[in-house]
């Protein structure tokens, strides 16, 4: 039978255009967010966190908008460049809880030329 | 500068037999935790190590399952009786303390046939 796990939701855009990758977490426990990057065959790759005292946290090309209202997280990647294509993951810690992250399913991002 | 490493970066066996899998943090790292990502799939937490603690278990899916670390340095995940549910690849990561970004190696593609 088919495997959900192995449909990873897909987001395709143009070379240059902004993404933005969007996430929603289960618990409201959780005070510590992450994203992560993930090339075929490699490791995640840290990008950028927000606790949960803030709403916004920018870097470099990137944005993290956190609203803890309708529990919902999103990564922003501005002028997409082919170096960006990978499966982005969102993770949650909860305060007080177990000390390891939870991860979401991922979303793979595709790069038009 | 050196990043997580992990060892083997495959390994196939047979099912019912032990394996062992390495990893070694990032220098001055005192939290270590290990995860698993099935196919296609986000990561598991597993185990969390700090310094000298007691590791927080909560992940481990069953007791076939160990892991060990000496002090601040190396840590060893160990699978007994390998089953061919237990295919993944196994990542380590580690970080400053338990409140800073995790940082992954490239994982252990273990495969049980």
């Amino acid at each position: 039978g088919e495997s959900v796990g192995l449909h990873l939701p897909t987001l395709s855009v143009q070379e240059g255009d902004n993404s933005i990758i969007n996430c929603a977490y289960s618990n409201s426990a959780s005070d510590y967010f992450i994203w992560y990057k993930q090339e075929s065959g490699k490791g995640p790759q840290f990008i950028i966190d927000i606790r949960s005292n803030m709403d916004k946290r920018q870097g470099q090309r990137v944005t993290v908008l956190l609203n803890k209202t309708v529990k919902h997280l999103s990564l922003q990647i501005a002028a997409t460049q082919p170096g960006d294509s990978a499966v982005y993951f969102c993770a949650e810690k909860v305060g007080g809880g177990a000390d390891g992250l939870t991860f979401g399913k991922g979303t793979h991002l595709i790069i038009q030329p | 500068g050196a990043g997580v490493s992990q060892s083997p970066s495959n390994k196939v066996t047979e099912k019912g037999k032990d394996v062992e899998l390495r990893c070694d943090p990032i220098s001055g790292h005192t939290a270590l935790y290990w995860y698993r990502q099935r196919l296609g799939q986000g990561l598991e937490f597993l185990i969390y190590f700090q310094g000298n603690s007691a590791p927080d278990k909560s992940g481990l899916p069953s007791d076939r399952f160990s892991a060990e670390r000496t002090g601040e340095s190396v840590s060893t995940l160990t699978i007994q009786r390998t089953q061919q549910e237990d295919s993944a690849v196994y990542l380590c990561a580690s970080s400053p303390d338990r409140n800073q970004p995790q940082h992954f190696g490239d994982g252990t593609r273990l495969s049980i046939l």
